[in-house]
């Protein structure tokens, strides 16, 4: 079975500056490892996900996310925020095997951008 | 590309009362989802189709929700009687057929559920 912590239920930030939301997964297989974003009444939008090879990805609007396999985390970063990235933020992971897609998401965190 | 659709967007019910969602995949996509995401919790995935057969419906309380999908195009999910913890967001997602392990899930916009 796998579980995704994400310890921030709340990040306030000040707009043009950096932000980072913690994801920590656990898993007795290996994992894909995503990261999803959900604007107010919308369904959830793919920003990034981490498949094999580099663990820096690059995701949209700016974002970027480092696997780290030795501490099993998968933080999400921006080096400058902007009003509109004010949404909730949900990691998630998919195991390779046993099924396909099924993802365990994170309880999410809502990033708060504020001028 | 049209994306998933889901109506309706808003339903307010009484407990113990029924409600049905209908969720329209992306053109193509067999793999169809239905998540639900409760208030302050990250989406909980209820079941899944492929095509128009169940691949996995192990977290769905079946004394109270059934769905299905039975051209393996639309689905429909529906809650018999409602409860008042089934307040929630229902989402609804499509992949593409499976092809690797992996296949990006398309989220559709939801419908938020009340139960009075």
């Amino acid at each position: 079975a796998q579980s995704v912590t994400q310890l921030d239920s709340q990040v306030p930030v000040f707009e043009e500056a950096p932000v980072e939301l913690r994801c920590n997964y656990s898993s007795s297989v290996s994992v894909y490892l995503f990261w999803y974003v959900q604007y107010p009444n919308q369904g959830l939008q793919l920003l990034l996900k981490y498949l094999s090879g580099s663990t820096l990805v690059k995701g949209i609007n700016g974002f970027e996310a480092e696997f780290n396999k030795s501490q099993t985390s998968f933080h999400l970063r921006k080096p400058s925020v902007h009003i509109s990235d004010t949404a909730e933020y949900f990691c998630a992971v998919n195991p390779f095997t046993g099924g396909g897609n099924k993802l365990t998401f994170g309880t999410g965190t809502q990033l708060k951008v504020e001028l | 590309e049209a994306g998933v659709a889901q109506s309706p967007r808003y339903k307010i019910i009484e407990k113990r009362q029924s409600v049905a969602f209908w969720c329209n995949p992306i053109s193509g996509h067999a793999t169809l989802y239905w998540y639900q995401q409760i208030l302050g919790q990250g989406p909980k995935l209820l079941i899944q189709f492929q095509n128009n057969g169940v691949v996995d419906d192990s977290q769905l309380p079946k004394d109270r929700f059934s769905a299905e999908r039975l051209k393996g195009v639309d689905s429909t999910l529906k809650i018999q009687p409602a409860k008042l913890e089934d307040s929630a967001v229902y989402l609804c997602a499509s992949s593409p057929t499976r092809q690797r392990h992996y296949n990006e899930q398309f989220f559709g916009p939801g419908t938020r559920l009340t139960v009075l």
